[in-house]
């Protein structure tokens, strides 16, 4: 499958620090999605993006989805520690779903 | 609106034994989808269903990995024999169409012994 390479791949920060991560690939897709993942449960998709240049927010969170369609980021602002879990971005080209390897986030209070 | 289904949410076997997981997707989502997720690793697809047919299962181990989707609402994965390094979450996701977002369910988590 292609791969998608996310950065980073761990992350610790103080609970009301903004938080930056992102995406890349050498394919392009039509759509990038961000979901999270808690331990022991199926990734929820928090974030969908379909056009490329789209800025779209959900609540503290800020997805992008870059201008060359080969990119996206997902910043967190003032995190708090429900935040803490696996966070993956997801790129769909034609008939397929492809995921990075995640970026967990620690958040200490 | 329900979530996607799947059972059993945990199971335990030894290798060479047979085991089967179950999905049921959202209601009137064509798309259904498998995926193997190892430990500390993103999901990997292992097949992709649009209603009953098959359109990807590129990456699906066929010498011991089977999949349907019969009447393409259901589906079952089949693993036999298993093998040490099947020990992964196995997750189904499902959505309306090609151009919409996909939704997980919680998952079986595979232990093989």
């Amino acid at each position: 499958g292609q791969q998608l390479n996310q950065s980073p791949q761990s992350m610790f920060i103080q609970e009301g620090e903004d938080v930056s991560m992102n995406c890349t690939s050498s394919s392009i897709f039509n759509t990038w999605l961000w979901y999270k993942q808690d331990p022991g449960e199926g990734p929820v998709l928090l974030i969908a993006l379909y056009k490329a240049g789209e800025l779209t927010s959900n609540g503290r969170l800020t997805a992008q989805f870059g201008i060359t369609r080969k990119d996206s980021f997902l910043n967190i602002s003032a995190s708090i520690p429900s935040d803490v879990g696996i966070y993956f971005c997801a790129g769909q080209g034609f008939n397929k779903f492809y995921f990075g390897s995640g970026t967990k986030l620690n958040v200490k209070p | 609106e329900a979530g996607v289904a799947q059972s059993p949410r945990y199971k335990i076997i030894e290798k060479r034994q047979s085991v089967a997981f179950w999905c049921n997707p959202i209601s009137g989502h064509a798309t259904l989808y498998w995926y193997q997720q190892i430990l500390g690793q993103g999901p990997k697809l292992l097949i992709q269903f649009q209603n009953n047919g098959v359109v990807d299962d590129s990456q699906l181990p066929k010498d011991r990995f089977s999949a349907e989707r019969l009447k393409g609402v259901d589906s079952t994965l089949k693993i036999q024999p298993a093998k040490l390094e099947d020990s992964a979450v196995y997750l189904c996701a499902s959505r309306v169409s090609l151009n919409t977002e996909a939704f997980f369910g919680q998952g079986t988590r595979l232990t093989v012994v």
